[in-house]
């Protein structure tokens, strides 16, 4: 069974850094793209970016490129989605989704809340 | 940047009736198109994929046309179950797929 599990909420203060984690089981993690998608309080869905974690290949929606970074191991077949700096805007659910014909497994979202 | 767009941003539907949800891309995405639906507290989940496919297991009162710029998905007879928010997404460009902002299905 294909599984993205995501690791669990986090409170964060502004100015804090933080790494957030997607694990994938069930299929060969080096063969899919992941990707990562934003949701704000209320809000739709925004595609933030991906990669592709045979080689690590990564492309950014211009909307995020240099607000976040997306990385992944392998060797543990866990990607990652990265901030330097946190922001209260950056208060939000965050997906990560394999791709194939769109999107056709999603993690269960890690909640991130940035609040002083 | 394709831009999506969907309509309308709202649709009240008593069950059993016929909704009709409508998505435009900016320019041409092919057949690259999905369709999901969001439930209050969940993860998305896929319905459709190449515009007209049911993914596994969504059942057949769910369809999706289209192709180009123009898409719709028709739910035949709303259960219970259906209402919910609707995104379409383009996926022909890899690099950069872009979600509409949503229709949402409530109770007429």
């Amino acid at each position: 069974e294909v599984q993205l599990v995501q690791s669990g909420a986090e409170v964060k203060k502004p100015g804090e850094s933080l790494k957030i984690s997607c694990k994938g089981s069930g299929y060969s993690f080096t063969s899919y793209w992941i990707g990562w998608v934003r949701q704000m309080p209320g809000k739709g869905l925004e595609w933030m970016g991906i990669i592709y974690p045979g080689d690590s290949d990564t492309r950014y929606s211009p909307s995020f490129q240099g607000q976040v970074t997306i990385s992944a191991d392998k060797s543990i077949s866990t990607a990652y989605l990265q901030w330097s700096s946190l922001k209260a805007s950056d208060t939000a659910m965050y997906y990560c989704a394999r791709l194939r014909t769109g999107v056709d497994y999603w993690g269960q979202g890690t909640l991130v809340t940035v609040s002083s | 940047e394709i831009v999506m767009t969907q309509s309308p941003a709202t649709l009240s539907v008593s069950p059993g009736e016929r909704a009709t949800l409508s998505c435009r891309a900016s320019q041409s995405v092919s057949s690259n198109l999905a369709w999901y639906q969001q439930k209050p507290g969940q993860a998305p989940r896929l319905l459709i994929y190449g515009a007209s496919t049911r993914a596994t297991g969504i059942p057949a009162r769910f369809s999706g046309s289209g192709s180009g710029t123009e898409f719709t998905l028709t739910i035949s007879s709303l259960q219970s179950e259906d209402f919910a928010v609707y995104y379409c997404q383009q996926y022909n460009n890899w690099l950069l797929f872009t979600f509409g902002p949503g229709t949402k299905v409530d109770i007429k």
